[in-house]
């Protein structure tokens, strides 16, 4: 189906574990990003990726691992997860700044 | 640094009433703005967006937004609510072309009461 998917929906992990958030875009958009969403936060920019194997951090990137093989996939990996990281993620991607985000339906992380 | 500000967390509506959200940017040029809508459990959808011309845009679901320069703002409206535009609303900024990093407000909490 065309559009942007994320996997797992939901996910359960313990504290200093490795966790892998997937996304994935069938338009062929140039640009893929990875939010987060905290209560009172609003959402906040991780990375994002302007084509493949381009990448940059956002506003907390800090613990996140991001890498852009393929132009459909931008993988987020939390190298040793901590409480903290407790929140739902969401992926975007767009062709151009003028287009808008598209986003994906968001992954729910729950970090014990 | 550009920032957004939505200074109203939640806002409660009858249905059928009129709506207007508020958004204030910071940024010294015109930035390019957007207005999102989350439903419960979703992803973001994008209602409209502004970049330049016309300073009132129209966007889906009946929703439309007003750009004022001399006020920093970009207020959403839409003329008569429907229960099924309870949501969070978020507006968002990007600045000038070159800095393809989308800020967020922090949302607005739309409820609607029959």
């Amino acid at each position: 189906d065309a559009g942007i998917t994320q996997s797992p929906r939901y996910k359960i992990t313990e504290t200093g574990r490795q966790v892998t958030l997937m996304c994935h875009q069938t338009w062929s958009h140039s640009y893929m990003f990875w939010y987060r969403q905290d209560l009172g936060h609003g959402l906040r920019l991780i990375y994002y990726s302007a084509a493949a194997d381009i990448t940059d951090k956002g506003e907390v990137p800090d613990g996140y691992v991001v890498s852009r093989s393929k132009t459909e996939n931008f993988p987020l990996t939390l190298e040793s997860a901590t409480r903290s990281q407790t929140s739902v993620y969401f992926c975007a991607s767009s062709e151009s700044l003028k287009a808008g985000q598209f986003f994906g339906p968001g992954t729910r992380l729950t970090v014990l | 640094a550009q920032s957004v500000t939505q200074p109203d967390i939640h806002i409660t509506v009858s249905e059928g009433a009129s709506l207007e959200l508020r958004c204030n940017y910071s940024y010294g040029a015109t930035p390019y703005l957007f207005w999102y809508v989350q439903s419960p459990g979703q992803g973001l959808q994008l209602l409209l967006k502004y970049f330049s011309g016309d300073t009132l845009v129209q966007g889906i679901k009946g929703f439309e937004a007003e750009f004022k320069r001399s006020q920093s703002s970009f207020n959403l409206r839409k003329p008569s609510v429907h229960w099924s535009d309870a949501a969070e609303y978020f507006c968002a900024v990007v600045a000038g072309s070159g800095n393809e990093k989308l800020t967020f407000g922090t949302g607005t909490r739309l409820t609607i009461i029959p």
